[in-house]
């Protein structure tokens, strides 16, 4: 089946520097989502990506979704301390329609 | 407008007791998920609905765990008898759209604990 991998899994960030967490997927995707769940909250939905080579800004958040729609990144410039949270990516499996496999996330926090 | 409301927010019981987690999804919405949340397994699907009907239940862990959802405004999802290992945080979302192309709004969660 389906196996959405996300990478690193933790990263400790300067408050000021840029980092990129990295999702992989084993399929090829129809759209990928990214959320946002900070401490103790719940996950917040950020943006979707669609098209092939599709770039999407957000502030300081930059998305990719690659060129053979099996991967995607999420990229942050001049990391803030709001910036702390877990990262999920998730794509819709292809054996079950409205069913989306969230990546293990990427757990953000930043150092001020 | 409201979002996907669940209740409670926080669960303590003793093992072996009867556990319903409810939730109500937001209005027009017509697709339901209700996932697990631990450390060691993170966010796990456990069942999702589409037009009140389960579409897929191949996520929910064993027969201990049953979910409803008898009409579009409420689902619920049980856990009889509860075990320690069932502590964690369940979310229910829910989406627009059956086929995953519409954004999931979470509800705020429901912290299990059994004891």
């Amino acid at each position: 089946g389906q196996q959405v991998m996300q990478i690193p899994q933790y990263q400790h960030v300067q408050e000021g520097e840029d980092f990129t967490t990295y999702c992989n997927s084993s399929t090829t995707l129809s759209n990928i989502q990214w959320y946002k769940q900070r401490p103790g909250g719940h996950p917040v939905f950020l943006i979707q990506l669609v098209k092939s080579g599709e770039v999407k800004k957000q502030k300081r958040l930059t998305f990719q979704f690659g060129e053979a729609k099996k991967n995607s990144s999420l990229h942050i410039t001049a990391t803030q301390t709001t910036d702390v949270g877990t990262y999920f990516c998730a794509g819709p499996s292809g054996d079950s329609w409205g069913k989306f496999q969230f990546g293990a996330g990427t757990q953000v926090v930043v150092t001020p | 407008d409201a979002g996907v409301i669940q209740s409670p927010r926080h669960e303590v019981t003793e093992m072996g007791q009867e556990v319903t987690l409810r939730c109500k999804p937001i209005s027009g919405h017509n697709s339901l998920f209700w996932y697990r949340q631990t450390m060691m397994r993170g966010l796990e699907l456990l069942i999702y609905f589409n037009n009140n009907v389960p579409i897929d239940d191949s996520g929910m862990p064993e027969d201990r765990f049953s979910a409803k959802m008898p009409n579009a405004s409420f689902s619920t999802l049980k856990i009889q008898p509860s075990e320690p290992r069932d502590s964690a945080v369940y979310f229910c979302a829910s989406s627009s759209d059956r086929v995953g192309n519409q954004p999931q709004h979470f509800g705020d969660g429901t912290r299990l604990s059994i004891l």
